[in-house]
């Protein structure tokens, strides 16, 4: 167990739809940072968040929306699903907001657009 | 052209081998290199990590890191059953980089 927890672990949606995925950081972490991993993209960086506040953002759609909240569990938000959005979605954390030293990842949520 | 290259393999050995994997990369700012590892349907488990160039040992892992000519590598000795994996290098800026820039990872199978 890594520490960093991520809910569901597995979903299964419609195209169209909106789904809301769930990460809680390590404890002591401030920043949340949020990954999709596809076969044929790898692991792409779509936003951070240190202690609330939105710090990056990387290849994140328009569709697609985050937040940190004051408990600095994070919730990563996406509507309009489409088949592509088929993917592994990653939360990591770590104590600071950067990332040099690497950080600490969850175990993902597997979402099938259907 | 992708900012880091990784053969994505699979890669099979023996048992006890000695594992080289490998990464290039094209954007010379990259200061802190790390390697992580990922089972199937788990998350990525950071290995190592080392800043600028030079050798990191941990174990039987060995990081290396080549700025000059961009390139990565980790070394895995007397290679295990247990080190069946893709392994995924990755990369940041300096001056406080907050994104990880990964390779799309090595698959590893050590054979009994």
């Amino acid at each position: 167990d890594s520490g960093v927890t991520q809910t569901p672990k597995h979903l299964i949606t419609a195209t169209g739809q909106r789904v809301t995925l769930r990460c809680s950081p390590r404890s002591g972490d401030l920043s949340v940072y949020w990954y999709q991993q596809s076969l044929d993209q790898g692991l792409q960086f779509l936003i951070q968040y240190y202690n609330g506040e939105e710090r990056a953002k990387g290849n994140i759609l328009e569709r697609f929306s985050a937040q940190q909240f004051p408990d600095l569990h994070s919730e990563l938000n996406l509507s309009s699903l489409e088949l592509g959005d088929s993917a592994l979605y990653f939360c990591a954390s770590s104590v600071r907001g950067q990332g040099n030293y690497g950080y600490t990842f969850g175990s993902g949520t597997r979402l099938t657009v259907v | 052209q992708k900012e880091v290259e990784q053969d994505p393999g699979p890669l099979s050995v023996p048992e006890g081998a000695i594992v080289s994997l490998n990464c290039t990369y094209s954007n010379s700012a990259f200061q802190y290199f790390m390697w992580y590892r990922q089972y199937s349907r788990k998350g990525p488990e950071l290995l190592m990590y080392t800043y600028s160039s030079g050798n990191k040992e941990d174990g039987r892992f060995t990081a290396q890191v080549d700025k000059s000519s961009k390139y990565i590598s980790l070394f895995i000795r007397d290679s295990q059953p247990s080190d069946s994996a893709t392994y995924l290098c990755a990369m940041s800026l300096t001056g406080g980089g907050n994104k990880l820039t990964f390779g799309t990872g090595t698959q590893l199978k050590v054979e009994l």
